[in-house]
């Protein structure tokens, strides 16, 4: 079983319209969770980290829910800059330096 | 100012060769990661440097992979011989020290060094 699974998609939207996809993770001991984004060929950047109390960041809401195992990326009115691959990624309290990646969620935002 | 940089981008060698890849991090950076992406999987993490010392190599796969940071700076990768289930994009990040015992979480990576071993 993968240590972060995620649904590859692709999620095709319609711009302006919102999306959102979840990720699910196998090792409860996991304490911090951010979604990375990646475009074509391109290098992850962080998009965001998430927060037991959800967190909202302009048109991006990540949502965590511990007792399922699951994170949740939210993006209201979509721009076209909005496609890209969004990566879960998950880190343990007590190796902070080795993060576990999902293959990551494609979105296509469509005009 | 200057994000991480790796050479080279793209590397195509044949099976038993050897290929070295450099990882240059961000100034100042004391963490450095080496990540991979295999075709059709997830990145994974191969090791991580705290100055020039390895902290976790727990991710690299064999004895094959050698990673150095001689002075804790710029990083090395050396896969040798190579073989062709190692083909993939390398990718090098680097990150501040933990802060207040948080991790934070952003790790800033280099657009990566694509090898294919034929």
């Amino acid at each position: 079983r993968k240590e972060v699974e995620q649904d590859p998609g692709p999620f095709n939207v319609p711009e302006g319209a919102t999306v959102a996809f979840n990720c699910t993770y196998s090792n409860s001991a996991s304490q911090s969770f951010f979604w990375y984004r990646q475009d074509c060929r391109k290098e992850p950047k962080l998009l965001m980290s998430v927060y037991s109390s959800g967190n909202e960041d302009g048109r991006f809401t990540a949502q965590l829910n511990r007792a399922s195992q699951y994170i949740s990326l939210l993006i209201r009115d979509s721009k076209l800059s909005d496609s890209a691959t969004y990566l879960c990624v998950v880190s343990s309290a007590d190796s902070w330096g080795k993060l576990q990646f999902g293959a990551g969620t494609q979105v296509v935002v469509t005009p | 100012e200057a994000g991480v940089t790796q050479f080279p981008s793209h590397s195509v060698i044949e099976k038993g060769q050897t290929v070295t890849l450099r990882c240059d991090p961000i100034s100042g950076h004391d963490n450095l990661y080496w990540y991979r992406r295999v075709m059709g999987k997830e990145i994974k993490f191969l090791l991580h440097f705290v100055k020039e010392s390895k902290q976790d190599e727990s991710g690299m796969p064999n004895n094959r992979f050698l990673a150095e940071r001689t002075g804790g700076t710029y990083s090395t990768l050396k896969v040798q011989p190579a073989e062709l289930e190692d083909s993939g994009v390398y990718f090098c990040a680097s990150s501040h020290n933990k802060l207040g015992g948080l991790n934070t979480g952003e790790l800033f990576f280099g657009e990566g060094s694509r090898l294919t071993v034929l």
